[in-house]
């Protein structure tokens, strides 16, 4: 089955980095765009990246530009989400989710969870 | 950035009763770029109906989507015990994607 794995969630404090790594099998990493969409417990869904498949292209939600950075490694099937100087609202579960071919969000992981707090 | 509105913000509804969830776009969505997730609790969102109307692989029959411009409504014709999440909407015409705030349905 198509899959996609998020792991280095974590504890950081304020003004901190944290790395997100997802791993995707089972598909074509490399012919597919993909994002991060993130969610505060109880809360709802808000985009938060997305890159093109060869990485050439990134985007950012205002509230995260400058500060996070989206990148993949197409050889190695994983997509990253680099989060510098960290803040509380960044507290939340970050999904990987892949673009389809028809531009909709198709498959989610299950997601990792990002705790900003000192 | 297009703002959706979904509603109503709960809906409690006994199983076997028909559902409907209504998506409201700030402006038009262009291309019908409008999709539904289900997310139940401690889970991922699920992908239920693409570009308005288009039912994702694997989903029930019970689901559709219709809609066009800047109203847009998911039905679940009969529901079931599982149905009970929440449900929402999202554009995918502009940047940056949005969401709407949610739709939580209740089986009774």
């Amino acid at each position: 089955d198509v899959q996609l794995v998020e792991s280095g969630g974590g504890l950081a404090q304020p003004g901190g980095s944290l790395t997100l790594y997802c791993a995707a099998s089972e598909f074509s990493f490399k012919n597919y765009w993909m994002h991060w969409v993130r969610q505060v417990p109880g809360k709802g869904l808000v985009w938060v990246s997305r890159i093109n498949s060869d990485g050439s292209s990134t985007t950012y939600a205002d509230s995260v530009k400058g500060r996070f950075t989206i990148s993949r490694d197409n050889a190695q099937n994983t997509l990253y989400l680099r989060m510098n100087t960290l803040r509380v609202e960044d507290t939340a579960v970050y999904y990987c989710v892949r673009e389809a071919w028809g531009n909709h969000m198709d498959v989610w992981g299950k997601g990792t969870t990002v705790t900003v707090s000192s | 950035e297009i703002v959706l509105t979904q509603s109503p913000g709960t809906l409690s509804l006994s199983p076997g009763e028909r559902a409907t969830l209504s998506c409201r776009a700030s402006q038009s969505v262009g291309r019908n770029y409008l999709a539904w997730y289900q997310q139940k609790p401690g889970q991922a969102p699920r992908l239920l109906i693409y570009g308005a109307s288009s039912t994702a692989t694997g989903i029930p029959e019970r689901f559709s989507g219709s809609g066009s411009g800047t109203d847009f409504t998911l039905t679940i014709s009969r529901l079931e015990p599982e149905d009970s999440a929440v449900y929402y909407c999202q554009q995918y015409d502009l940047s940056p994607r949005t969401f709407g705030q949610g739709t939580k349905v209740e089986i009774k």
